[in-house]
C-alpha cells in the first residue's frame, strides 16, 4: 500500500505566522512520530502518539509547538508564532505500535521561516 | 544520557572499498539499535537493525557490529557501490520508550 504522506512539500512562511504540517500514515499503523531535522542534522524527536494513550510530548522544544492526532488517523504538527529558528525538515514516521518495529518515514515538509 | 555520537561526519571511499561508520552511546538502557539510509529530498529508510544479545548482524553488504561493553556499534558497507552515496544515521532506543535518538549522520560519497 502507499507510505506515509506528508503536506506540504515544502512551505514557506513569514516570521511570527503559525503554520500547519499534515502527516498520513500508512494504514493500520498505530504509532505515529514526529521528528525535526535541521540542514546537515540529526534527526530530533518532537513528539509520538500510541492509539489512544495520552501522547509522548517529551521533545517538543517549546509551548510554540503542538501536535494532534485523530484516532489512528491523519495528525497534524502546528508551530505558532514561527522564527527562523523552527526552519527544517520535519518528517513524519508511522509503526505498526509492535516492539521493535520498523519505523517508516514519510518525505518530510521542509519549513522556512523568512 | 540520551545523546548517540557519530563519526565520521563524511566519508569518502572507493568503489569495491569498505565503508564503516561508528556510533557510541551512553544510555544503557537503549535496546534497539537500528541505521538509516537517507537520499537527497527523501525520508529515512529503515537499513539495517540490531538488539543487544548479538555482536553482528549482516545482510548483503551490510553489517552491523556490536560492542555491548564498550556501548558501540558501527555500520560496514562491503563492496561499496556509488548507489550507497547517501548520508547514513544511526539511532537507538528502548523498547518502553520507543522514539528514536538519532546520531548526526555521516555523509558517504563513493566513487567510480
Amino acid at each position: 500500500g502507499a507510505g506515509v504522506s506528508q503536506s506540504p512539500s515544502n512551505k514557506v512562511t513569514e516570521k511570527g505566522k503559525d503554520v500547519e504540517l499534515r502527516c498520513d500514515p500508512i494504514s493500520g499503523h498505530t504509532a505515529l512520530y514526529w521528528y525535526r531535522q535541521r540542514l546537515g542534522q540529526g534527526l530530533e524527536f518532537l513528539i509520538y502518539f500510541q492509539g489512544n494513550s495520552a501522547p509522548d510530548k517529551s521533545g517538543l522544544p517549546s509551548d510554540r509547538f503542538s501536535a494532534e492526532r485523530t484516532g489512528e488517523s491523519v495528525s497534524t504538527l502546528t508551530i505558532q508564532r514561527t522564527q527562523q529558528e523552527d526552519s527544517a525538515v520535519y518528517l513524519c514516521a508511522s509503526s505498526s505500535g509492535h516492539s521493535g518495529e520498523t519505523q517508516y518515514f514519510g518525505p518530510g515538509t521542509r519549513l522556512l521561516v523568512l | 544520557q540520551q545523546q548517540v555520537k557519530q563519526s565520521p561526519q563524511s566519508l569518502i571511499v572507493q568503489k569495491g572499498g569498505i565503508s564503516i561508520i561508528n556510533c557510541a552511546y551512553e544510555n544503557t538502557a537503549f535496546d534497539y539499535f537500528p541505521w538509516y539510509q537517507q537520499f537527497p529530498g527523501k525520508g529515512p529508510a529503515l537499513l539495517i537493525a540490531i538488539r543487544p544479545d548479538v555482536s553482528e548482524k549482516k545482510e548483503g553488504r551490510f553489517t552491523i557490529s556490536f560492542n555491548k561493553s564498550a556501548k558501540q556499534f558501527s555500520l560496514h558497507i562491503m563492496d561499496s557501490q556509488p548507489g550507497d552515496s547517501a548520508t547514513y544515521f544511526c539511532a537507538a532506543t528502548t523498547t518502553g520508550r520507543r522514539a528514536l535518538t538519532f546520531g548526526s549522520g555521516t555523509r558517504l560519497q563513493v566513487q567510480p
